[in-house]
C-alpha cells in the first residue's frame, strides 16, 4: 500500500495526557498538511509542510500543538495537556510537487483522538 | 472569507435512482480551485475531481457528474443510477490560488448519502 499512512487509528487518553501522532506521506509528495475534524464538520485545516518547513499554521493551532516533519520525510503531531475539546479525527494528507497548482490531496485513514 | 455551504445535510435513495449533492461557495479570489471528495465509513477522503475558476465545462465521468455554474456560485455533483457502494459522505471544498501553492481546502459540512437497495 503506498498511501498516506497514519498511526495509531484510535488513541484514548486522559484530559491532561500528552499524544503524539505519526503520519507517513506517499513517497515522492514534499508537501504535507495536517487536518481536524469534528463530528459533522468538514475537516479544518491545522497545518502544511513543504519538505522539512512548516509553512503555514491555523489559528486552530494552539500553543498546545506542535508539528514537525524531521527531513522531510515523515510528520508528527503532539498535543500537550489535552482537554475534551481536542477529541476529533486528526487527518493527514501529503501531495506532489508540481508546476501545476491546486495537486489534490492525498488523505490518510486518520488517528480518531478521545479524550476522556 | 471563503466559504462553502452544503445545504443537504442528509439525503436518502434507493438504488438505481440519480441524485444530485448540491455545493455553493463564497471567495473574494478570481481564481480559485473547487474539489469533490467522498469519505466511507473507513474514513479516508477520497479524491474525486478538481475544478479550477476558468473552466467551466461540465465534467464526466462514468455514473458521476459535475455541473459548475460561476453565475450562481455552485458546483453540484450528480449520481446517477446510484449504488449502494456510493453511501458515503460526499464532501466539496473550496481552495484559492495564494502564489500557486494553494494548500488550505476550506471544506464544507458535507452531506451524507445513503443509497438504499
Amino acid at each position: 500500500d503506498t498511501g498516506v499512512s497514519q498511526n495509531p487509528r484510535h488513541k484514548i487518553t486522559k484530559r491532561g495526557q500528552n499524544v503524539t501522532f505519526r503520519c507517513d506521506p506517499i513517497s515522492e509528495h514534499n508537501r504535507l498538511y495536517w487536518y481536524r475534524q469534528t463530528l459533522g464538520q468538514g475537516p479544518e485545516f491545522l497545518t502544511y509542510f513543504q519538505n522539512e518547513a512548516q509553512l503555514e499554521k491555523s489559528r486552530l493551532l494552539s500553543d498546545r500543538f506542535s508539528a514537525e516533519r524531521p527531513k522531510g520525510s515523515f510528520s508528527t503531531l503532539e498535543i500537550q495537556r489535552t482537554e475534551q475539546g481536542d477529541s476529533a479525527m486528526y487527518l493527514c494528507a501529503s501531495s506532489p510537487r508540481t508546476i501545476i497548482s491546486a495537486s489534490p490531496l492525498h488523505f490518510g485513514n486518520g488517528t480518531r483522538l478521545t479524550v476522556t | 472569507a471563503q466559504k462553502v455551504t452544503q445545504a443537504q445535510t442528509e439525503i436518502s435513495v434507493v438504488e438505481k435512482e440519480d441524485v444530485t449533492l448540491d455545493c455553493v461557495y463564497e471567495t473574494r479570489d478570481t481564481t480559485y480551485y473547487l474539489f469533490w471528495y467522498k469519505q466511507p465509513p473507513s474514513g479516508e477522503l477520497v479524491f474525486l475531481i478538481r475544478r479550477n475558476s476558468f473552466d467551466e465545462q461540465n465534467e464526466i465521468s462514468g455514473r458521476y457528474s459535475w455541473n459548475f455554474q460561476k453565475s450562481t456560485s455552485s458546483f453540484n455533483f450528480t449520481i446517477t443510477a446510484s449504488q449502494v457502494v456510493d453511501s458515503a459522505v460526499y464532501f466539496c471544498a473550496l481552495s484559492d490560488d495564494s502564489g500557486g501553492s494553494n494548500y488550505k481546502l476550506t471544506f464544507g459540512k458535507g452531506t451524507l448519502l445513503t443509497v438504499n437497495p
